[in-house]
């Protein structure tokens, strides 16, 4: 069946500017998690959703990162006044659910944000 | 903190021999994961061992997990060429995964 599916692929935007992020994840899992991952480090975590709630943003770096996942499948994370440090490659990952065995997380391909 | 580290941070090996990586962390787990990550995209779940498991097994891959020592490590026999990668351990809390920063693997033809 189809994985997690990330667009874009690639993003370059100007320092200031609005992005959206968008995570379709595996249909029928009802757990999304984004991550970002800088250039030679592992993923770091930002937000998961249980459904249509957040359920942990405490990875969110500050007021200018925001996610949602209104009919709780598709999700975007949206950056504003983004920052050249915001630059990274962004990954989703969906999971059947939060216990035991549903728990394996299935990551998308990314996204690759270049803030220039 | 509860982030996996993984150790080395490089390794290189010729088609054929095995490749060992270790994972350490520092407080109690429900589960740890390892993946495989080509070229900076697109992480690949390995396997997901729970605390109450010791080892398991798939196909090439043997993970271990020692929790009074709060370790784990993966084995990959006879290795390939198509084995290079980054490989990342993560533990898994409370929906959350924490990830180290990975071994990079190099398998030489």
């Amino acid at each position: 069946g189809a994985g997690v599916s990330q667009t874009p692929s690639n993003k370059v935007t100007e320092k200031g500017k609005y992005v959206e992020l968008r995570c379709d994840p595996i249909s029928g899992h009802t757990a999304l998690y984004w991550y970002r991952q800088s250039l030679g480090q592992g993923p770091e975590f930002l937000i998961y959703f249980q459904g249509t709630g957040a359920a942990d943003d405490s990875g969110l770096p500050n007021d200018r990162f925001f996610a949602v996942r209104p009919e709780g499948s598709v999700s975007t994370l949206k950056i504003q006044r983004t920052e050249r440090g915001d630059s990274a490659v962004y990954l989703c990952a969906s999971s059947l659910g939060l216990g035991p065995p549903t728990d394996t997380q299935y990551f998308g391909p990314g996204t690759r944000l270049t803030v220039l | 903190s509860q982030q996996g580290e993984e150790d080395p941070q490089a390794l290189s090996i010729q088609e054929g021999e095995n490749a060992t990586m270790n994972c350490s962390y520092k407080t109690s787990i429900n589960n740890l994961q390892w993946y495989r990550q080509n070229s900076g995209r697109g992480l690949v779940h390995l396997i997901l061992i729970r605390s109450n498991e010791r080892e398991k097994h798939s196909g090439r891959l043997r993970v271990t997990l020692d929790t009074s020592k709060k370790s784990s490590s993966l084995l990959i026999t006879a290795s390939r060429a198509a084995d290079t990668a980054s490989y990342f351990c993560a533990i898994l809390n409370a929906g959350k995964s924490t990830f180290g920063d990975g071994t990079t693997l190099t398998v030489k033809p």
